[in-house]
């Protein structure tokens, strides 16, 4: 069975502070990851998509590496802002159908204190 | 940002009410999605569209019926509100290319529904 799984499922972090959200898979055949930040009550917006052949890719404070070989993804914080409390979600596609067929994390839920 | 717009933002509702929630998207894409999101579950696929006059049920069982008449909008219908359709509803679009497998996944705001 194709499934997501995230870790931890919440975690509180002090402003100005790193953190690494892990995410595991077994979706396959592996076609891409995504990780999204949803703010709460609003919709998921994209951080970063990695296909087979990336390893690590950055989008401002935020770097996501990928682990195609023993299915992990982590997501890197850097220097933490009030900003960043958020519920950050792993999302994988699979290959082969035209839908691309995606499956979602639960999300970790950050909450970085002042 | 994502040019895809989702209405009403929240919905509070009594039993039995028909209800449509409006999504519209102006970039052009084919496919469209819609998902249900309880708290601190995953999202589900609950109808998706491949183009005009496309709609299939997604990964889980849902009341509610969606239509694509025009490219930009796929509004979704529930018939009868019961208070176990009180859940987040998301609405997404996608410029995926099946063949390149590329594409991102734009997501609306959602509509927070209430059903008393």
């Amino acid at each position: 069975k194709n499934q997501v799984e995230q870790s931890p499922q919440s975690l509180i972090i002090l402003e100005g502070k790193n953190c690494t959200l892990q995410c595991n898979y077994t979706v396959s055949p592996f076609s891409n990851l995504r990780w999204y930040k949803q703010d709460t009550g609003r919709g998921p917006v994209s951080l970063t998509i990695m296909t087979f052949s990336e390893n690590t890719k950055s989008n401002g404070r935020y770097t996501a590496t990928l682990d195609a070989d023993t299915k992990q993804s982590s997501l890197h914080i850097t220097a933490s802002q009030l900003s960043d409390s958020a519920s950050y979600i792993c999302v994988v596609s699979d290959r082969g159908s035209t839908l691309g067929r995606l499956y979602f994390g639960r999300g970790t839920q950050l909450t970085v204190w002042p | 940002e994502a040019d895809i717009y989702q209405t009403p933002r929240y919905l509070v509702i009594g039993t039995g009410k028909k209800i449509t929630l409006e999504c519209s998207q102006t970039m052009g894409h084919d496919k469209m999605y819609w998902y249900q999101q309880d708290p601190g579950m995953e999202l589900h696929l609950i109808h998706y569209s491949y183009g005009v006059n496309s709609t299939e049920k997604g990964d889980l069982s849902s009341e509610s019926t969606v239509s694509r008449i025009r490219t930009e909008h796929f509004p979704l219908t529930l018939e009868s509100a019961r208070p176990s359709h009180t859940s987040q509803y998301l609405c997404a679009s996608s410029d995926f290319d099946s063949q390149e497998n590329t594409g991102e996944l734009f997501f609306g705001e959602g509509s927070r529904l209430t059903v008393l």
